[in-house]
């Protein structure tokens, strides 16, 4: 796996936009970027992943630097529900699962 | 789909005993994986299973650990003896494959050695 690198804590006021940083400067060409969120007391939950292009989904935005060594996960709005651990995961190309890190605990703030 | 499946959600035994999690995976699914997750270590890899196959158990952490998948829609996951640094939320998951875009995690179970 491409070793990952996030922040181990952040804070966001509520309804603005949380923008949760991961740096992957080892990724392969063909690797994808995932990440994942884990809310208090419940398994982690798949929120969105990408390859080289920009991504956006019902829950949030995938934006990946052109040379891919680094990535960004946007909530648009964020909401006391977000407040969770959000992990970016870089698997190796094949048949290989995922494997998690420590993540980043981002806490929204009333 | 009700999702993945675990049970029970709490255990509470004590030294010595053995202890059986179990695991529905959702339907349709080929890829069964186990982890384990402790405030010290995070969210570990126990064993993945791909068509009922166990594939890599390397993260098992002794002997003492055993997963089982007879069907493909049941798995188990047994400690024997337990031993109190066992203490952990068991997690199982499913995906279409081992490197299936989503994970499914079931609810954990919370499992206390004492």
């Amino acid at each position: 796996d491409a070793k990952t690198t996030q922040p181990p804590s952040m804070d966001c006021a509520e309804g603005r936009a949380a923008n949760l940083p991961c740096n992957h400067s080892t990724i392969s060409g063909n690797e994808y970027v995932y990440w994942y969120r884990q809310i208090h007391s419940q398994g982690p939950q798949y929120i969105i992943h990408g390859l080289k292009n920009n991504e956006t989904n019902e829950m949030a935005s995938l934006i990946i630097t052109e040379d891919r060594k680094s990535s960004t996960l946007i909530l648009p709005h964020a909401t006391l529900r977000d407040t969770a651990v959000y992990y970016c995961i870089a698997p190796s190309s094949g048949n290989t699962p995922l494997v998690f890190g420590k993540g980043t605990r981002l806490s929204v703030i009333a | 789909d009700a999702g993945v499946i675990q049970s029970p959600r709490h255990e509470v035994t004590e030294m010595g005993q053995e202890v059986t999690l179990r695991c529905k995976p959702i339907s349709g699914h080929n890829s069964l994986f186990w982890y384990r997750q402790t405030m010290m270590r995070g969210l570990e890899l126990l064993i993945y299973f791909n068509n009922n196959v166990p594939i890599d158990d390397s993260g098992m952490p002794e002997d003492r650990f055993s997963a089982k998948m007879p069907n493909a829609s049941f798995s188990t996951l047994k400690i024997q003896p337990s031993e109190p640094r066992d203490s952990a939320v068991y997690f199982c998951a499913s995906s279409l494959s081992i490197a299936g875009v989503e994970q499914f995690f079931g609810p954990g179970t919370r499992l206390t050695v004492l």
